[in-house]
C-alpha cells in the first residue's frame, strides 16, 4: 500500500537559519510527491512536485525538494527561513492504483514548522 | 489568480441533520474531489469525481455521503444523516487532469455536529 511519513511532529527552527522538513514514501512504481503548506485557518497551498526529471525541484515562497529514489525521500529545503514560513506542512504522494496514477492524494500527518525570530 | 472557494466557512448542525457542502472548482478543471482533515488528524481522501460521475471512493465515504454537480459550476457534498464523528474540515478541490497534475484546494468548511 501508498504510505507517506513524516516522522517530525515539529521542526523549529530560527529566523534567517536553513530549513529541512522531511518526508519518506513507499509506492510501487515511480512516485508523484507533493508538498502542500496550510497556515491557520486556511486551506491547503500547493507548494511544489516531483514527477520526474531533475531531483531538485523548485517551488513557491523559495522553498525546494530533493527527490531521493535510493532513500525514498522527497525532503522540503529552504536555505533561509523567514518567521512568516511557520504553518502546517504536508508531504504527499498520488496514489498508483493497478490502472496507473489514480486522483487520490494520500498525505503524511504534516509537520508544524515553527520558525523564531 | 483562480481559486477554489467553499461555503460556508462553518456550519453547525445537529445530528442526524442533512448538510449539503458547497465548491465552486476551478473553471476548467475537470476533476472534482472532496477530502477531510479530524481536528489534529491527516487529511484523508473521500471521493473523485470526474464527468459527472464518481471515478474513485474511500472507505469512510458510505451510503451516508453523495456528491453532485448540479449545474456547471458547483460541486457539493451531501452527508444525509450526519454523526458527531463527522465534525472535522472538510476541504474542495479541483485539478486539470488525473496523474501527475496537481489539485488546487479551497479554503475548507469546518463542519462541527453536535
Amino acid at each position: 500500500a501508498q504510505s507517506v511519513a513524516q516522522p517530525e511532529d515539529q521542526v523549529n527552527v530560527a529566523e534567517g537559519n536553513p530549513l529541512t522538513v522531511k518526508c519518506t514514501y513507499s509506492v510501487s512504481g515511480n512516485p508523484y510527491l507533493f508538498w502542500y503548506v496550510q497556515y491557520p485557518n486556511r486551506g491547503l497551498q500547493f507548494l511544489l512536485k516531483y514527477i520526474t526529471g531533475d531531483n531538485l525541484v523548485k517551488g513557491s515562497y523559495g522553498f525546494e525538494a530533493e527527490f531521493n529514489k535510493s532513500q525514498t525521500s522527497f525532503h522540503l529545503k529552504k536555505p533561509s527561513a523567514l518567521v512568516s514560513d511557520s504553518a502546517l506542512y504536508f508531504c504527499a504522494v498520488r496514489d498508483m492504483g493497478s490502472g496507473g496514477a489514480t486522483n487520490k492524494l494520500i498525505f503524511g500527518t504534516g509537520t508544524l514548522l515553527a520558525v523564531q525570530p | 489568480e483562480p481559486e477554489v472557494t467553499q461555503t460556508p466557512s462553518h456550519q453547525v448542525t445537529q445530528m442526524g441533520q442533512e448538510v449539503i457542502l458547497r465548491c465552486v472548482p476551478i473553471s476548467n478543471h475537470l476533476y472534482f474531489y472532496w477530502y477531510r482533515q479530524i481536528l489534529g488528524q491527516k487529511v484523508e481522501f473521500l471521493v473523485s469525481f470526474y464527468n459527472n460521475e464518481i471515478s474513485e471512493k474511500s472507505e469512510i465515504f458510505d451510503d451516508q455521503f453523495s456528491v453532485e454537480r448540479p449545474d456547471g459550476s458547483n460541486f457539493t457534498l451531501k452527508i444525509r444523516s450526519t454523526k458527531l464523528e463527522d465534525s472535522a474540515m472538510y476541504f474542495c478541490a479541483s485539478s486539470s487532469a488525473r496523474g501527475h497534475t496537481e489539485a488546487f484546494f479551497g479554503q475548507g468548511t469546518r463542519l462541527t455536529v453536535v
